[in-house]
Order: structure tokens, then C-alpha cells, then sequence
């Protein structure tokens, strides 16, 4: 989806450096997820926000944060990057004047820590 | 909190026959049930979706169901096209909340 843009779309980078994910989008949602998606696993839910003072852990919520710096930007960050974190990331968004559903998502960032 | 678990994880298909992949999920107060699909290199796009005071709903060769009793939902495409390969998932929320997804089903469908 277009309107949903992920930067960057991929990364190669070493265990313990600092990671930055970012997410803008032009739907005018105020919702906005981050997911990691691991072969096999389907999609988890990381951090989720429902509007720019609003942020909630989700369900792997360990070794990442997250800052939403606008209702159209919330990005995602890896303090201390370590292989296990090399996954396949999407940023999706949603509008809470449709009951939040359905969810809109990039086309993602594939990480790759070595 | 909500588990959803899919089956199956593959499934190959001849050209013209239909798929059929279920789903179940453990919160009864789940309200809301869409189905996604993941073509190589993007990301989910949504292509059906259900509410719980619905049984079944279609759209062209995609129709889903849904078992609240039995806490299931099922995606059928019928009249499968080489163009309907693609990694399906299913997902499950509470109204407001944000989604559980299935594990994926690749689907491939053999010219």
C-alpha cells in the first residue's frame, strides 16, 4: 500500500548497533502498529499506537521501543541490535472512525543482524 | 490474550479447483475476522473480511465463513488462478483491538 511508506526497505548491519525503522503515512489514521513477521510464525505484534501521546506494549515488545513523533510517523528502534532480531518488519495503520479495522500495512523492511 | 492457529501451512492446488483454509480462535469475544494475502516482496493486503453477527460473506471467487460456536472461520477460493499463489493469513480481534495472526498458509496453485 502506497500510502503506508517504510524507510528503509532493507538493512544489513552488526549486533549492537542502534536500529531505526520508520513509518509515515498519508491516510490520515490515527492508528498506527508495528509486526515482525518470522517464517512459520505469522505476524507479532511489537508496540501500537493510538494516537501520538498513546503508545502500548504488544506482544514482543523486549529490545525494541518505539517514539510517534506525528500522527503520520511512528518509527521503530533496536537499542542494541542481536541476531534473533533479524526478521522481516511492517508498520500498519488503521482509523479509529471505522472501528479501527481494517489495517493498512507497508510493504516492510527486511533486517538483517549479523 | 487471543490465540488464532491456521491450517494448513502449504497447500498446492491444479488450476480451476478450489482452496479451502481454516482457521480457529480462542476468545469468544472476538467480533472481527479478516483475511490477508502476502505476495512475494510485500506486504498483507486485505482481501475479505467478516463481523461476528455475519455467517458468511463472498466477493467474487473469495467467500469466508464463520463458526462462532465452534470458534472458526474458513477462506474459499474457488476457480484458483496462477495469480492466487501467495501467503494467506488469517487474523482475529476484539472491536478497537489490534489483530492476532494465523501462522500463514502458502498457497500454490499448478497451472
Amino acid at each position: 500500500d502506497a500510502d503506508v511508506t517504510q524507510t528503509p526497505r532493507n538493512r544489513i548491519t552488526k549486533t549492537g548497533k542502534r536500529i531505526m525503522l520508520e513509518c509515515s503515512q498519508t491516510k490520515g489514521h490515527d492508528r498506527m502498529y508495528w509486526y515482525r513477521q518470522d517464517p512459520g510464525l505469522g505476524l507479532q505484534l511489537i508496540y501500537y499506537s493510538f494516537d501520538v501521546k498513546d503508545i502500548n506494549k504488544g506482544e514482543i515488545s523486549d529490545g525494541y521501543s518505539v517514539s510517534r513523533q506525528a500522527q503520520a510517523k511512528f518509527s521503530l528502534s533496536l537499542e542494541s541490535a542481536i541476531p534473533n532480531q533479524t526478521a522481516l518488519y511492517f508498520c500498519a495503520t488503521s482509523d479509529s472512525r471505522e472501528g479501527n479495522q481494517p489495517q493498512h500495512f507497508g510493504d516492510g523492511t527486511r533486517l538483517s543482524i549479523l | 490474550g487471543e490465540n488464532v492457529e491456521q491450517h494448513p501451512s502449504t497447500l498446492s492446488v491444479q488450476e480451476g479447483d478450489s482452496a479451502v483454509i481454516k482457521c480457529t480462535y480462542s476468545d469468544s469475544a472476538s467480533n472481527y475476522f479478516p483475511w490477508y494475502k502476502q505476495e512475494l516482496g510485500k506486504g498483507p493486503q486485505l482481501i475479505i473480511d467478516i463481523r461476528s453477527n455475519v455467517g458468511e460473506k463472498k466477493d467474487q471467487r473469495i467467500a469466508v465463513t464463520l463458526n462462532k460456536t465452534a470458534k472458526h472461520f474458513s477462506l474459499h477460493i474457488t476457480e484458483t488462478q496462477p495469480e492466487d499463489s501467495a501467503v494467506y493469513f488469517c487474523a482475529a480481534s476484539i472491536r478497537g483491538r489490534a489483530l492476532t495472526f494465523g501462522s500463514g498458509t502458502r498457497l500454490q496453485v499448478q497451472p
